[in-house]
């Protein structure tokens, strides 16, 4: 059982606007920076956003962050075929004392 | 160019011990915590423990506490993680990741990975 919460799938048809929801409580993304993870099939995870809603370089435009009180959510503008991927929610947690992450939520681009 | 290099896929019996490694370069190693997460076969990432390489301070997730060590050598620029004695249930994808620039961070970058089949 993941601490944060996401939906475990989502899916779009290309050029439409997705969005993926990740919610906590106030010792995680309440009280800390929320930052999201893009895995590819058999790769390793990606930093797609961080600090909540920066983008580092290289990450298209159509990625962005967002977050209000103890949740937070990832959209896709303009979702294309190569967006299909599982995408993680992540936050450092004063509790644990260390970083917690969402279930993911595997993306379908239909 | 910052990049974090694990060690190759590992195939172990039950009982046996193993450490597994994660070499940096591109950035200072000792500015920058490194923490292990473990992937189970198509599940999502569990943070294990994390290592600060400038004194080599580590904490662990209740998880696996007890479970593996996390060591650094600052020298070598490397991470590592280890087990005394591997379980069928280790059987998993560890990466280590690094922290950002603050200190209760996640992570902004990823080895690639070390696969780990422990089986009889």
């Amino acid at each position: 059982q993941s601490v944060l919460t996401q939906p475990p799938s989502a899916s779009g048809t290309p050029g439409q606007r997705v969005t993926i929801s990740c919610s906590g409580s106030s010792s995680n993304i309440g009280s800390n920076y929320v930052y999201w993870y893009q895995q590819l099939p058999g790769t390793a995870p990606k930093l797609l956003i961080y600090r909540n809603n920066q983008r580092p370089s290289g990450v298209p435009d159509r990625f962005s962050g967002s977050k209000s009180g103890t949740s937070t959510s990832l959209a896709i503008s303009g979702v294309r075929s190569e967006d299909e991927a599982d995408y993680f929610c992540a936050a450092w947690d004063d509790t644990l004392y260390g970083p917690v992450f969402g279930g993911g939520t595997k993306l379908t681009v239909l | 160019e910052v990049r974090l290099v694990q060690s190759g896929v590992e195939v172990k019996k039950p009982g046996e011990s193993l450490r597994i490694s994660c070499k940096g370069s591109g950035y200072s190693f000792t500015s920058y915590w490194i923490s292990w997460v473990r992937q189970l076969p198509g599940k999502g990432l569990e943070w294990m423990g994390r290592i600060d390489p400038s004194d080599s301070y580590t904490n662990y997730s209740p998880s696996f506490q007890g479970r593996v060590t996390i060591s650094g050598d600052k020298s070598m620029s490397t991470a590592y993680l280890h087990w005394s004695s591997l379980e069928a249930s280790d059987t998993a994808m560890y990466y280590c990741a690094r922290h950002g620039e603050e200190h209760y961070s996640c992570f902004d970058y990823w080895g690639q990975g070390t696969l780990l089949t422990v089986s009889s």
